[in-house]
């Protein structure tokens, strides 16, 4: 049973350039949401999708834009990748509001 | 605005040793409260979750948390440390009916041998 799956597990870029991070889940669930790790900051929402068909911004969507394909998928996109950016990038999946969200194994991203 | 405080951010127990991580939220309803385990290199893992069937939620390895209303709180305890409970800890608190999910900015446990 994978659960939630992220690809890739580890990024460098050169700063301007863009790029897109995948997740995809297995479990049917409604939910998914993008988060961002940094030291000492915990984790912040980038964006969610509560549904299929929808996407809302979070705590820190600014750089950002993301994609709910299906109800498996829901992409990041960075589109001029900034050094603020670096980071570790968590998707996660969860069955609807306030229910326990299942995370992916997250994406290293260096920006240079 | 929903917040979540986890004091110290980092915390030493010897093995076999009461653990107590803490937390404390603000909230003007009770709110959903969950706690996670972080591994190197690994996502967030659930660990227990309030959701206000009861104020003493067991969770998975031994860990358990209490939610004290009066005291905006859901500390967690195991009450004797093993060295593979040496992760980092995220308490977690949503409000009913939303899909914004405020992290507290962790506590590493450190388990000495």
């Amino acid at each position: 049973n994978a659960g939630v799956t992220q690809t890739p597990k580890f990024q460098v870029l050169k700063t301007g350039q863009s790029m897109t991070l995948q997740c995809a889940q297995d479990m049917n669930h409604n939910s998914m949401y993008w988060y961002r790790q940094d030291p000492g900051m915990g984790l912040r929402l980038i964006y969610y999708s509560a549904s299929e068909g929808t996407t809302d911004k979070g705590e820190v969507p600014n750089g950002y834009n993301v994609s709910r394909l299906n109800k498996r998928e829901f992409s990041l996109r960075l589109e001029s990748a900034a050094p603020s950016q670096t980071s570790v990038y968590f998707c996660a999946s969860n069955q609807g509001s306030n229910q326990p969200q299942h995370f992916g194994d997250g994406t290293r991203l260096s920006i240079l | 605005a929903q917040s979540v405080t986890q004091l110290g951010s980092h915390v030493s127990v010897s093995e076999g040793a009461l653990v107590l991580l803490r937390c404390n939220y603000s909230s003007s309803v009770p709110p959903y409260l969950f706690w996670y385990v972080q591994y190197p290199n690994q996502g967030l893992q659930l660990l227990l979750k309030y959701t206000s069937a009861a104020t003493l939620v067991k969770g998975i390895n031994g860990f358990e948390a209490e939610f004290k209303k009066s005291e905006t709180s859901f500390h967690l305890t195991k009450p004797s440390a093993h060295m593979s409970d040496a992760a980092e800890y995220f308490c977690a608190v949503s409000d009913s009916g939303t899909y914004k999910y405020i992290f507290g900015t962790g506590t590493r446990l450190k388990v000495l041998a």
